[in-house]
């Protein structure tokens, strides 16, 4: 089946700085999505993105389907934006694989 | 409306029990999941609904049983299971990726299940 990896695994920021989240995926998708998963377990959606780029304030992604991976980056972090971020992809069987994840801490 | 509701949030059971989990979602999805999540591990694909007929079936033990009486409602029959079982249960509706269209994932808040 499909592999999705993310990269880095865990990352510590200050307040106020800037990160690049990656994936990587292994075959062509039919669908990829980010999401952020908050300390009470609540999948965010963020992006539906299978290709091209789109923004949400201080949140942007970029998919290159063509060379299997997607980048979220997130601007000026903020406390708020702890958690775990998650990228999943579909394949055309309508099986979804999420990657094992970056834990984000945004420190004061 | 982009909600999916689960009940209930916590479950605590008993190895010899049987309870289920809902899920509803009023979008007009008609494809339906289970997932399954572990403490620090990514959420796995357990069940798939298209169209409320059951496309995927991940493996899983028999001790789960999938229904989906309606394209709106999503259930998980839960018996005789073990404590490795514990874990959080989340449910998602999305258009169907079989239409060719758009297919974004929503999720629920899940069910936070502990087998004793």
């Amino acid at each position: 089946g499909i592999q999705v990896e993310q990269s880095p695994p865990d990352l510590i920021l200050q307040e106020g700085a800037n990160s690049t989240l990656r994936c990587n995926f292994s075959d062509s998708v039919n669908n990829l999505q980010w999401f952020h998963q908050n300390p009470w377990g609540q999948l965010i959606n963020l992006f539906y993105i299978p290709s091209g780029t789109k923004q949400n304030g201080r949140l942007s992604a970029t998919t290159v389907a063509t060379e299997r991976y997607s980048l979220l980056y997130i601007s000026s972090s903020q406390t708020t934006d702890s958690g775990v971020y998650f990228c999943a992809v579909e394949d055309y069987g309508q099986n979804f694989v999420f990657g094992p994840g970056t834990r984000l801490s945004v420190l004061p | 409306d982009t909600e999916v509701t689960q009940t209930p949030k916590h479950l605590v059971m008993g190895m010899t029990n049987k309870k289920s989990l809902k899920c509803e979602q009023h979008m007009g999805h008609r494809a339906m999941y289970w997932y399954k999540q572990k403490a620090k591990k990514p959420p796995e694909l357990m069940f798939v609904y298209s169209y409320e007929k059951l496309s995927i079936n991940e493996s899983v033990p028999s001790r789960f049983s999938p229904e989906c009486p309606n394209s709106s409602l999503l259930n998980l029959h839960l018996h005789a299971l073990q404590p490795e079982d514990s874990a959080l249960y989340l449910c998602a509706s999305s258009q169907d990726s079989w239409t060719g269209g758009l297919n974004e994932q929503f999720f629920g808040p899940g069910t936070r299940l502990t087998v004793l």
